[in-house]
């Protein structure tokens, strides 16, 4: 079975500095990926999606993340954070009927 | 343009309960609609998926059910709850392979 990893829980950083959240999955084939973010008491909304071509897929918000098949990757990257960034970012997998298999969620605090 | 609408906010709910949660789609026709359920701290685990009206897979073998009455409309049930059925409830709809995600419900067991 699919599965997805986001080995950091939580990261620090300073507002102004660049992020990159980390995400590895397991699956036999070229999966569809995405990245979502939650905020507090909230429903995850859509950052951005990989499902094939360019392995550098851009996002709302500034995000951008990069497909490494030879990894089994897919880094989610902002090159300056803002202070409203801090939030749980979870990153997925697709690949059956639509179902989806999230990460446990890497949370994001941003210092000012 | 395509919205989803889930209620209540939240909800407290006693043991042995029974308990109806609602998510409606509007904007599309014939979605594929999700449950999933959020514990504090973790990810999101899918409890029901449907791909059409009646029609409802199970993922998570538990007390809880769901059904479709409507084309868009989406119900996750139960005729008791336990302790352990609290969390946050989350209904989503694909939108070109990604979910569009209701804005949740917190539900508590006490």
């Amino acid at each position: 079975a699919q599965s997805v990893t986001q080995p950091d829980i939580h990261i620090t950083v300073s507002e102004g500095a660049s992020l990159e959240l980390r995400c590895n999955y397991s699956y036999g084939a070229t999966p569809y990926l995405f990245w979502y973010v939650q905020s507090p008491g909230q429903g995850l909304q859509l950052l951005l999606k990989y499902f094939s071509g360019d392995t550098l897929v851009q996002g709302i918000k500034g995000f951008e993340a990069e497909f490494k098949r030879s990894q089994s990757s897919f880094n989610l990257r902002k090159p300056s954070v803002h202070w409203s960034d801090a939030a749980e970012y979870f990153c997925a997998v697709n690949v059956n009927a639509g179902k989806s298999t999230f990460g446990d969620g890497t949370t994001l605090t941003v210092k000012p | 343009s395509q919205t989803i609408h889930q209620w209540p906010a939240t909800l407290v709910q006693p043991v042995g309960s029974p308990l109806s949660l609602e998510c409606t789609v509007e904007g599309t026709s014939n979605p594929n609609l999700y449950w999933y359920r959020q514990a504090a701290g973790r990810g999101l685990q899918l409890l029901f998926y449907s791909v059409g009206i009646g029609q409802i897979s199970s993922e998570v073998p538990q007390n809880l059910s769901a059904s479709r009455p409507q084309d868009r409309q989406f119900i996750l049930s139960s005729k008791k709850l336990l302790l352990s059925d609290s969390g946050f409830y989350l209904c989503a709809w694909t939108v070109n392979g990604g979910y569009t995600f209701g804005s949740g419900t917190r539900l508590t067991v006490v």
